[in-house]
């Protein structure tokens, strides 16, 4: 069946614009995450829905930061006034419930210039 | 807080090499014990995982043993093939309380034909 899937690919953003970053999980999943990964690091956790609320967003770097899932399916990370120090390639992954095994996405390179 | 170190890369082996991906971790309690692998434009795939002291995690060919006692989880495979070419990332998962893993920075492999 079909994987976890993030849209863009790639976004090029200017210095102090608003982004937003799309994930689609496994259909039946109810657990989502999402992680950034800089250059060289391993990835690392921004936020976890657990369905449609936010269960833990103990790992969003600052306010400037925020998701949503609405319909406890797809997810939008949004983040606002970008800056350079955002640019990573944002993860997203699903599982059947917290704790689950977790299947990720390909993910989505943001370039801030 | 927890850590996961892991030998830093490339690691450049000649096919049908042997392969070991040095792990080690900081934890509180008994964490589970991820592999994951991420081969070049695709995301994170579990590769192989240990929940207790003294388990082995194999899949594909590669092993890890959880070593309580020296905090380890080394990757090993007996013989490397080109397609095993990717980036190998060490992680955990605390047994409590926020099952939110921890990642390593990641150690590719480059397998040479």
């Amino acid at each position: 069946g079909a994987g976890v899937s993030q849209t863009p690919s790639n976004k090029v953003t200017e210095k102090g614009k608003y982004v937003e970053l799309r994930c689609d999980p496994i259909s039946g999943h109810t657990a989502l995450y999402w992680y950034r990964q800089s250059l060289g690091q391993g990835p690392e956790f921004l936020i976890y829905f657990q369905g449609t609320g936010a269960a833990d967003d103990s790992g969003l770097p600052n306010d400037r930061f925020f998701a949503v899932r609405p319909e406890g399916s797809v997810s939008t990370l949004k983040i606002q006034r970008t800056e350079r120090g955002d640019s990573a390639v944002y993860l997203c992954a699903s599982s059947t419930d917290w704790g689950g095994e977790q299947y990720f996405g390909p993910g989505t390179r943001l370039t801030v210039t | 807080g927890n850590s996961v170190t892991q030998m830093e890369g490339p690691v450049t082996l000649s096919e049908e090499a042997f392969l070991t991906i040095n792990c080690t971790y900081t934890a509180t309690g008994y964490p589970s014990l991820f592999w994951y692998v991420q081969y070049p434009g695709e995301g994170l795939q579990l590769l192989l995982k240990a929940t207790k002291a003294d388990d082995k995690g194999s899949n594909k060919g590669f092993e890890a043993t959880y070593r309580k006692e020296t905090t380890s989880f080394h990757l090993e495979k007996g013989s490397v093939q080109v397609s095993d070419s990717a980036v190998y990332f060490c992680a955990l998962r605390p047994s409590g309380g926020s099952y939110i893993p921890t990642f390593g920075r990641g150690t590719s492999l480059i397998v040479h034909p």
